[in-house]
């Protein structure tokens, strides 16, 4: 079984501060997906990544993929209110999409 | 837009009781999964099927079993509840495709008491 490892678990921070979340494994995936959920609601899809180095921008949130394609980086800059939630990796490694899901972040952003 | 629909956001059951939890997807997917999340063991894959009256078991299908008679519905069978099945049950599809890019459904928060 491949495992996804988070980091860290919990993050409290003030508005406007920067941010990174970190995704690790032994394994290599074919791609890795980053979600993000909200209390009492399921995962959104926030962004894939496939290429080994691949780097990705939404808005204030930076997506990176390792050289290896076994980790990856969310980092968010200025961070909101509306930032927090669970943030969430996952990593197919292909078959079917059995895709393996990190044990999360959870983030909170205080006004 | 895309719409993953579970019929109950929140159930509360007896143990032992037989428990159905029903999952509809408008997107044409071919691929549909049922995972459980629990506080520091993230999401559990229970069973996945990525096609009409195919199952696949994933990490922890003891105790539940499936059900895909129409390529939109997939639905997650307890035939008879424990306490340890209290969780959030995510239901999730996808395209078949290299990225295995999951939507989700809202959740269903089962307690069995």
């Amino acid at each position: 079984t491949q495992l996804l490892e988070q980091s860290p678990q919990f993050l409290s921070i003030q508005e406007g501060e920067n941010l990174t979340v970190y995704c690790n494994s032994s394994s290599v995936f074919s791609s890795l997906q980053w979600y993000r959920q909200e209390p009492g609601e399921g995962p959104v899809l926030l962004v894939t990544v496939v290429t080994g180095g691949e780097v990705k921008k939404l808005k204030r949130l930076t997506f990176q993929f390792g050289d290896a394609r076994k980790d990856s980086s969310l980092h968010i800059t200025a961070a909101q209110p509306g930032d927090t939630g669970l943030y969430l990796c996952a990593g197919d490694g292909g078959g079917y999409q059995k895709v393996t899901f990190g044990t999360g972040t959870k983030l909170q952003v205080i006004p | 837009d895309v719409k993953v629909t579970q019929s109950s956001r929140y159930l509360v059951k007896r143990t032992g009781e037989k428990v159905f939890l029903e999952c509809v997807q408008d997107m044409d997917h071919e691929n549909m999964f049922w995972y459980r999340q629990d506080p520091g063991l993230g999401l559990r894959l229970i069973y996945f099927s990525y096609d009409v009256k195919m199952k696949e078991k994933g990490d922890i299908p003891e105790g539940y079993s499936v059900s895909r008679e129409k390529k939109e519905r997939f639905s997650l069978i307890l035939e008879s509840a424990s306490t340890n099945q209290t969780s959030m049950y995510l239901c999730a599809s996808s395209v078949i495709s290299n990225t295995g890019e999951l939507f989700f459904g809202e959740g269903s928060r089962l307690t069995v008491l």
